[in-house]
């Protein structure tokens, strides 16, 4: 499954700051999503697309912010990281409806 | 929006022995089940998934079952491996993808 690439693996940051996760697929699918998940709460959404230039919030936006002027691209920005955004993040693609996703490896964020 | 619940959090089943894994969700719209393999550091891993036309499906040892009307899916697992042992995730949706996924079972299988 090396189409779909998360970086970095590992990121810490400081409160405060602004940080980005980079998520980049090989396969022109049309749909991209953003979870990230605890201990406790599984994987939760934060954003998904559908498409180029078309977002949509998912269960826990807020405190992101996300792009996709590229079909390949999805970078999800934490805009003034806080230590509750301390989590893993794992970006996910699909070709199309009712297709399953391909997940990427993941990025472990500690925020401090 | 859709809740996903997940039963057990926790299970634990000898070699050999048949594991179940349970889910209900909230949102009667929903028509897509998916179930997800984690294994430890690693990525979640579609393995296998089900519409709502669909009232069972099967793939070698692993079986998922959906009940529209109680809206409630299962995922069963048979001959148990310890390879099996990971997180299971079951998740819902009724676009076909943004989904809602449930907490996650911790499957332990003991040789």
């Amino acid at each position: 499954d090396a189409g779909i690439t998360q970086s970095p693996r590992y990121k810490i940051t400081e409160t405060g700051r602004q940080v980005t996760l980079m998520c980049h697929q090989t396969w022109s699918h049309s749909y991209m999503f953003w979870y990230r998940q605890d201990l406790g709460h599984g994987l939760r959404l934060i954003y998904y697309s559908a498409a180029a230039d078309i977002t949509d919030k998912g269960e826990v936006p807020d405190g992101y912010v996300v792009s996709r002027s590229k079909t390949e691209n999805f970078p999800l920005t934490l805009e003034s990281a806080t230590r509750s955004q301390t989590s893993v993040y794992f970006c996910a693609s699909s070709d199309r409806e009712w297709d399953g996703y391909t997940f990427g490896s993941g990025t472990r964020l500690t925020v401090v | 929006g859709e809740n996903v619940e997940q039963h057990p959090s926790t299970l634990s089943v000898q070699e050999g022995d048949s594991a179940v894994i349970k889910c209900t969700y909230s949102d009667s719209a929903s028509n897509y089940f998916p179930w997800y393999k984690q294994e430890l550091g690693k990525r979640p891993q579609l393995i296998i998934d089900i519409r709502s036309n669909v009232g069972e499906k099967k793939d070698q040892r692993i079986a998922v079952t959906l009940n529209k009307t109680a809206k409630h899916f299962s995922l069963h697992i048979t001959e148990t491996q310890p390879e099996d042992s990971a997180v299971y995730f079951c998740a819902a949706s009724a676009k076909g993808y943004a989904l809602n996924f449930g907490k996650g079972t911790s499957l332990l299988v003991t040789p």
